[in-house]
């Protein structure tokens, strides 16, 4: 059974200050996503990450993936209060011909306090 | 294009009650999956489809049924609400490539039963 493990499930940050969300997961893969959601908000995709090695930035926010360690890290430089939300990795387990269906980590709620 | 749409936003039902949550999609997306988000629990896949006419369990189908009668709609049915049934239901759809399969999320559903 695929597990997908994110920590910490809570952050508590400061504005201006660095941390990293991590995302690991338990079989192979080389599909992985990041989403935003804010309270009572759907699901807004971040990022993409499609294989080893990969690495996208937007803004604030950058995430990489290593497959070989099974790792996805979701990296915050200097943070702003914008930024607070449940973030979700979630991950596709097969690889080609698959129905493609996620398997989603429980979601890390940030918190980013001036 | 509006995206992935859902109807109802919000809706109480009493235990044993049944009801029908609302899916279209006009992006002409082979795929098309329901998930429900508990807190704490991340989300969850109830089923999924991979076309018109076809359909599947995902990891809590109980309680629930699927059709999928066209590529635009894919309907939830509660057979007999249960107050475990209380939760939020997101649906999604996404292109059927075998390579990049972003899912697109609807507003979701906030459903109460009582």
């Amino acid at each position: 059974e695929l597990k997908v493990e994110q920590n910490p499930l809570f952050l508590s940050m400061q504005e201006g200050k660095n941390y990293t969300i991590y995302c690991n997961y338990s079989t192979t893969s080389d599909r992985l996503y990041w989403y935003r959601q804010d309270p009572g908000k759907s699901l807004e995709s971040l990022f993409v990450l499609l294989s080893n090695g990969a690495v996208k930035q937007e803004g604030r926010l950058m995430a990489s993936l290593d497959t070989k360690a099974r790792l996805s890290t979701l990296h915050i430089t200097a943070a702003v209060h914008d930024l607070s939300a449940t973030y979700f990795c979630a991950v596709d387990p097969n690889y080609g011909g698959s129905q493609g269906n996620l398997i989603f980590g429980k979601g890390t709620k940030l918190s980013v306090k001036p | 294009n509006a995206g992935v749409t859902q109807t109802p936003k919000f809706q109480v039902l009493k235990t044993g009650q049944s009801m029908t949550l609302q899916c279209a999609q006009d992006m002409n997306h082979e795929y098309m999956s329901w998930y429900r988000q508990d807190p704490g629990m991340g989300l969850r896949l109830i089923h999924y489809s991979v076309g018109a006419g076809i359909t599947d369990q995902g990891e809590v189908p109980n309680g629930y049924n699927v059709s999928r009668s066209t590529t635009e709609d894919f309907p939830l049915r509660l057979l007999s609400a249960a107050p475990s049934q209380t939760s939020v239901y997101f649906c999604a759809s996404r292109t059927g490539g075998l390579r990049y399969n972003e899912q697109f999320f609807g507003p979701g559903t906030r459903l109460t039963v009582l």
